[in-house]
């Protein structure tokens, strides 16, 4: 079974920074990949898909990158809405992957 | 409005058996695979099964595999999963998600808000 494992677990960031997290696959997904937003007690929320689109409705300050085994997921102006916790995940020959999550705090 | 409404958690003892309903709505379920995922207390999130739009093919995760069995009813728009031999560690909150796109698979685009089986004695 392919691997999902995203770094940082932990982020600490300040209202406006740059955002970066990354997910690495143990082997080539293509462009299989989604990214969702989890915030306490709710469903997760579809940001990204097939790597790099957005997700009608989700603001283009998120954006997705890769292809292979390597991906990220940035958000270029953190806002206060944005402190959650983010999956990858990925699809390949009907396995469905996420990522362990990393979870963005307030500096 | 597009929903997934799911029900049938609650509390089971080990070994036991449970069945969750996923209600759909607003859309037409007939067309879209459709996934569980579960999520242990304060961990992250696992996918569990999958099953394709006419009902006729079906995926499991290792864990899952044996135990547990996903199938839908589209005359009733209705998600199933059966657990059955219940363990400690299939404690979690159970979501039904749509796949984005009919008849492939970008993402999981709605999601139900979950239900919560607790396995315990």
């Amino acid at each position: 079974d392919i691997q999902m494992t995203q770094s940082p677990s932990t982020l600490s960031a300040s209202l406006g920074d740059r955002v970066t997290i990354t997910c690495r696959a143990s082997q080539t997904i293509s462009s299989w990949l989604a990214w969702y937003q989890q915030k306490p007690g709710k469903a997760p929320k579809l940001l990204i898909y097939k790597a790099s689109s957005l997700e009608s409705g989700v603001p283009s300050r998120f954006s997705g990158s890769g292809s292979g085994t390597e991906f990220t997921l940035t958000i270029s102006s953190l806002q206060p809405d944005d402190f959650a916790t983010y999956y990858c995940q990925q699809y390949n020959s009907y396995s469905f992957t996420f990522g362990g999550g990393t979870k963005v705090e307030i500096k | 409005e597009v929903q997934l409404v799911e029900s049938g958690g609650g509390l089971v003892q080990p070994g036991g058996s449970l069945r969750l309903s996923c209600a759909a709505s607003g859309f037409t379920f007939s067309r879209y695979w459709m996934h569980w995922v579960r999520q242990p207390p304060g961990k992250g999130l696992v996918w569990v099964a999958r099953i394709n739009s006419n009902g006729s093919g079906t995926t499991y995760a290792d864990s899952a595999k044996g135990r547990f069995t996903i199938s839908r009813d589209n005359a009733k728009t209705t998600l199933y999963l059966e657990m059955n031999s219940l363990r400690v560690e299939d404690t979690a909150v159970y979501y039904c998600a749509r796949v984005r796109v009919s008849g492939g698979w970008d993402g999981f685009d709605i999601w139900g808000q979950g239900t919560m089986v607790t396995v315990s004695s």
